[in-house]
């Protein structure tokens, strides 16, 4: 079945650092890609939606320049934490319809636990 | 009030067990999702539904879009069920207004 990889899985950096992380659809193309956040004991709340070839649409209170996200091609999207702080540390993850259709099966990553010390 | 809730919270069983999950919802949709989240945090969809009832091997999710609630039945529960089950719901809405909203999740613990 269609299968989203994502990486790392977990990483610690350091407050002022940026993290990388990406998802790339294995078998599919993902025109869209939606990022997700996650803390503890809570929903999966929406950051912002990726479309490949155009730039992102955020949610409401989610920086843009702080959570820079780039969906250069069909299989890969990524989102970059900038200058990151421990308010930061949370679950991510990411989710692409297949087919790119909105009322398509969703097909989640694995998630990156990040923590910013 | 969440748009999407689910009862009961936290769940117990025991193996074999017959098991059920809900969730009520409280605005119009074009389908809704059932998801399990294991302990490491990845996710996979179960179901995604509008009406009726689907069936997955010992997985059963049924809607009632008339009461906005739908129900998870696990036949035969095994340890191996333990995880978050999360409702997420798509509003009527199309495009780029049409967007999940998630439950909460209930924590299911079964027992061998």
């Amino acid at each position: 079945g269609a299968v989203v990889s994502q990486h790392p899985s977990r990483v610690i950096c350091k407050s002022g650092t940026s993290v990388k992380i990406e998802c790339r659809s294995l078998d599919f193309q993902a025109t869209t890609m939606f990022w997700y956040r996650q803390f503890p004991k809570q929903s999966l709340m929406l950051m912002a939606t990726s479309n490949e070839g155009s730039k992102a649409t955020y949610e409401q209170g989610v920086e843009k320049d702080k959570f820079l996200i780039n969906h250069a091609s069909l299989t890969l999207s990524t989102l970059t934490v900038t200058s990151a702080h421990p308010e930061d540390s949370s679950f991510y993850i990411c989710s692409a319809p297949q087919g790119g259709v909105y009322n398509s099966p969703l097909h989640f990553g694995n998630g990156t636990r990040l923590t910013v010390t | 009030k969440n748009e999407v809730e689910q009862s009961p919270q936290n769940l117990t069983a025991q193996e074999g067990e017959f098991i059920t999950i809900n969730c009520s919802y409280s605005v119009g949709i074009s389908a809704l999702h059932w998801l399990q989240q294991h302990p490491g945090g990845g996710i996979v969809s179960l179901f995604m539904l509008s009406s009726g009832k689907k069936k997955h091997g010992r997985l059963i999710a049924t809607i009632n879009i008339q009461e906005k609630h739908s129900s998870l039945h696990i036949t035969a529960s095994h340890p191996r069920d333990s995880a978050v089950y999360i409702c997420a719901v798509r509003s009527h809405y199309t495009g780029a207004n049409s967007k999940l909203t998630f439950g909460k999740g209930i924590t299911l613990s079964v027992r061998p």
